[in-house]
């Protein structure tokens, strides 16, 4: 079966566009995270989904960030007014359970540039 | 504050020998913590997971420990082949949050032929 997929993969944008990252999570999946990773570092946690319910967004950086998952499945960062220090690669993430307490299942990223 | 330190940023081993990879943290209580790998331009894949009331876990030539006296978890990969080059990250996930993992910065290593 098909892994968590992310689009698109490559995305360069213009300081104070307003981008959106797709996230399409292993079918059937309850949990659903959003990561953020700059060069050289570990990923930073940004928010987390349990069905369509968002149960913790601490880790969004900004109020320009946010991120919705309306029907329980896909879910879609936006990041409005992009700044360069945005640019990062953008990780998601789902997990079969609750709690996310097993593994995490990590699709291959959205490298945002932000010119 | 709250920190995750792994050891060095590069470890370069020679083929067949033992790496070992430390992840040490403080002021966290975890409940488990994750091992994942990571190649370049990919998202992280899950290696193993080990719990607070476990000292150890085995995976094919994959080792982990968890101490949580010395808040330190090793990762060993014996027999190292040059195919298990790449960066590997810890997780800690705390009792209280329940969605929330903390990752480290991750050790790059390099199994030279």
């Amino acid at each position: 079966g098909a892994g968590v997929s992310q689009s698109p993969r490559y995305k360069v944008a213009k300081r104070g566009q307003d981008v959106a990252l797709r996230c399409d999570p292993i079918s059937g999946h309850v949990s659903l995270f959003w990561y953020q990773q700059a060069l050289g570092q570990g990923p930073e946690f940004l928010t987390y989904f349990q069905n369509e319910a968002q149960l913790d967004k601490s880790g969004l950086p900004s109020d320009r960030f946010f991120a919705e998952r309306p029907e329980g499945s896909v879910s879609t960062l936006k990041i409005q007014r992009t700044q360069q220090e945005d640019s990062a690669v953008y990780l998601c993430a789902s997990s079969t359970d609750e709690l996310g307490q097993n593994e995490q299942f990590f699709g291959p990223g959205t490298r945002l540039t932000v010119l | 504050s709250q920190k995750i330190e792994q050891n060095s940023e590069a470890l370069n081993i020679q083929e067949g020998k033992t790496a070992t990879l430390t992840c040490n943290y403080t002021n966290y209580s975890p409940a488990y913590l994750q091992w994942y790998r990571q190649d370049p331009g990919r998202g992280p894949v899950f290696l193993l997971l080990i719990r607070e009331n476990e000292k150890e876990k085995r995976k094919e030539r994959l080792k982990v420990t968890f101490d949580t006296t010395l808040k330190q978890s090793l990762f060993h990969i014996t027999a190292s082949q040059p195919a298990d080059s790449a960066t590997y990250l810890c997780a800690l996930r705390v009792n209280t949050n329940a969605g929330k993992s903390t990752f480290g910065d991750g050790t790059t290593l390099t199994v030279k032929p």
